[in-house]
C-alpha cells in the first residue's frame, strides 16, 4: 500500500515553455502534498505545501507565479513550471501524507531538462 | 528554522558496520526519518525514531537521543547494493520534513 506515482518521469523542454508534472496516491487518501526540488549532489529542498481545496504554501524564495501548484482531489496534485528556464532543471519529486500518522511517501520523482 | 547535519561521505568495506550521525536544531520536533536514495531516484524509507533509544530491522538500527539532538543509522553487514545516500530528515509540528544534505556511502568489495 501507499504507492506515489508521477508522471512523466522525465521531460525536456525549450525555454519559455510551461510543463506540467503529475503527482498520485494510488491507494489512499493524501490530505497533504508535498513538491520537493533536488538538484544534482544536494538534498531534496520543499517548495511547497499543498493541502487539498485550498491554496498551496510555498517555501521562502519559491516563486508561487512561476510554481503553480494545484491539489484538486485527495489523489491529485500538479506542479506547472511557467516560463521555465534552464536554471529550473531539476529532479522534482512529490510525496504525500495520509490522515494517520507522520510518514510520508514519495513519488519516484521527474527529471525535467530545459534546453 | 532548521539545521540538520550530517557527514557529506563514508566509506566502507563489504561486511563492515557503518555508522553515519546526524545531529539537528529544529523548531518543533515530531520525529526524526532515515531515507536511502539512489542515484536519480525517490528516497525509500528506512526508519522513523519519535522516542530516544534504539529502532532495529534487519540490518539496519537507528537512534535518537532528543535531549542531544542526535540520531545515528547504523548499516551492518554492509553490501554493495547498500552503496547509496542516505537522508537524515526531521519532521516538525507542521508535517513538514526538513532533510540533511545526505551522507554518500561507498560500499568497496
Amino acid at each position: 500500500g501507499a504507492v506515489v506515482s508521477q508522471h512523466p518521469s522525465w521531460v525536456i523542454c525549450k525555454s519559455g515553455t510551461s510543463v506540467k508534472i503529475e503527482c498520485r496516491s494510488l491507494d489512499f487518501q493524501a490530505t497533504t502534498m508535498f513538491w520537493y526540488r533536488q538538484f544534482p549532489k544536494q538534498s531534496l529542498m520543499l517548495m511547497a505545501t499543498s493541502n487539498e481545496g485550498s491554496k498551496a504554501t510555498y517555501e521562502q524564495g519559491v516563486e508561487k507565479d512561476k510554481f503553480l501548484i494545484n491539489h484538486a482531489s485527495l489523489t491529485l496534485s500538479t506542479l506547472t513550471v511557467t516560463s521555465a528556464h534552464p536554471e529550473d532543471s531539476s529532479f522534482y519529486i512529490c510525496s504525500a501524507r495520509g490522515t494517520v500518522d507522520y510518514e510520508q511517501y514519495f513519488g519516484p520523482g521527474t527529471r525535467l531538462t530545459v534546453t | 528554522g532548521q539545521n540538520i547535519d550530517q557527514p557529506t561521505e563514508m566509506t566502507a568495506t563489504e561486511g563492515a558496520i557503518v555508522q553515519i550521525n546526524c545531529t539537528y536544531q529544529t523548531s518543533g520536533f515530531n520525529g526524526l526519518f532515515w531515507y536511502q536514495q539512489h542515484a536519480g531516484e525517490a528516497p525509500t524509507f528506512l526508519s522513523y525514531n519519535v522516542l530516544d533509544g534504539l529502532e532495529e530491522k534487519c540490518r539496519f538500527s537507528s537512534f535518537l537521543s532528543r535531549s542531544k539532538g542526535y540520531s545515528y543509522l547504523l548499516l551492518k553487514e554492509l553490501q554493495m547494493k547498500d552503496s547509496a545516500s542516505y537522508l537524515c530528515a526531521v519532521i516538525s509540528n507542521d508535517y513538514k520534513l526538513s532533510f540533511g544534505a545526505g551522507t554518500t556511502v561507498t560500499v568497496r568489495a
